[in-house]
């Protein structure tokens, strides 16, 4: 079985001011980890995933996250963010062999404050 | 194709109607999954067909829940007796089968169709 936690339910950051939202997980299989947002009246989109290789994965729109193996972790960090990111963002994991459901964590509220 | 589509977006009933979801996935994709959002919470799995088959039901599908994917294309959820606890969100996804030896596919999902039960 898998578990996400999210610590953070909300985030007010300023605009253009850095955020890292956290996410720690936990599973006594290996995992594909994701990062998935919901805008305000929208459905949930994938914003990033780390399946294997590199441990820093990208976004197109500056989101980063990073497995940490060690710490059970894929962090979500932006530099610098904008008004349009203000969303609830969500992260999750899917066993990698014979689990198909994505297990969610209770999401984190980012507010971007102008 | 556009995406997956959820219809009613919005459902209102009393305690113990029944009630049904409609759900359709995107062109092709074999894999439909159904989850349920409460309020202050991520989403939590319930079910989920490759095409037609029903192949995992979580404990939360009590037998008052039914779900149906007849032609291995659009799905239903049924609640029966509905209940004030199942007000939630209900969010349909939907993935083509992965690579050989790997279960990871993208799951695309729907907006959802949010019930109320007074």
């Amino acid at each position: 079985a898998q578990s996400v936690t999210q610590l953070d339910s909300q985030v007010p950051v300023f605009e253009e001011a850095p955020v890292e939202l956290r996410c720690n997980y936990s599973s006594s299989v290996s995992v594909y980890l994701f990062w998935y947002v919901q805008y305000p009246n929208q459905g949930l989109q994938l914003l990033l995933k780390y399946l294997s290789g590199s441990t820093l994965v990208e976004s197109i729109n500056g989101f980063e996250a990073e497995f940490n193996k060690s710490q059970t972790s894929f962090h979500l960090r932006k530099p610098s963010v904008h008004i349009s990111d203000t969303a609830e963002y969500f992260c999750a994991v899917q066993g990698t062999f014979g689990n198909e459901k994505l297990t969610f964590g209770t999401g984190t509220r980012l507010t971007i404050i102008p | 194709d556009t995406g997956v589509s959820q219809d009613p977006r919005h459902k209102i009933t009393k305690r113990g109607q029944n009630v049904t979801f409609r759900c359709d996935p995107i062109s092709e994709h074999n894999r439909l999954y159904w989850y349920r959002q409460t309020l202050g919470q991520g989403p939590e799995f319930l079910t989920y067909f490759q095409n037609e088959a029903q192949l995992e039901k979580s404990r939360l599908l009590s037998d008052r829940f039914s779900a149906e994917r007849p032609k291995g294309s659009f799905s239903t959820l049924e609640i029966q007796r509905t209940e004030q606890g199942d007000s939630a969100m209900y969010l349909c996804a939907s993935s083509s089968k992965g690579a050989a030896g790997r279960s990871y596919n993208e799951q695309f999902f729907g907006p959802g169709t949010r019930l109320t039960v007074l």
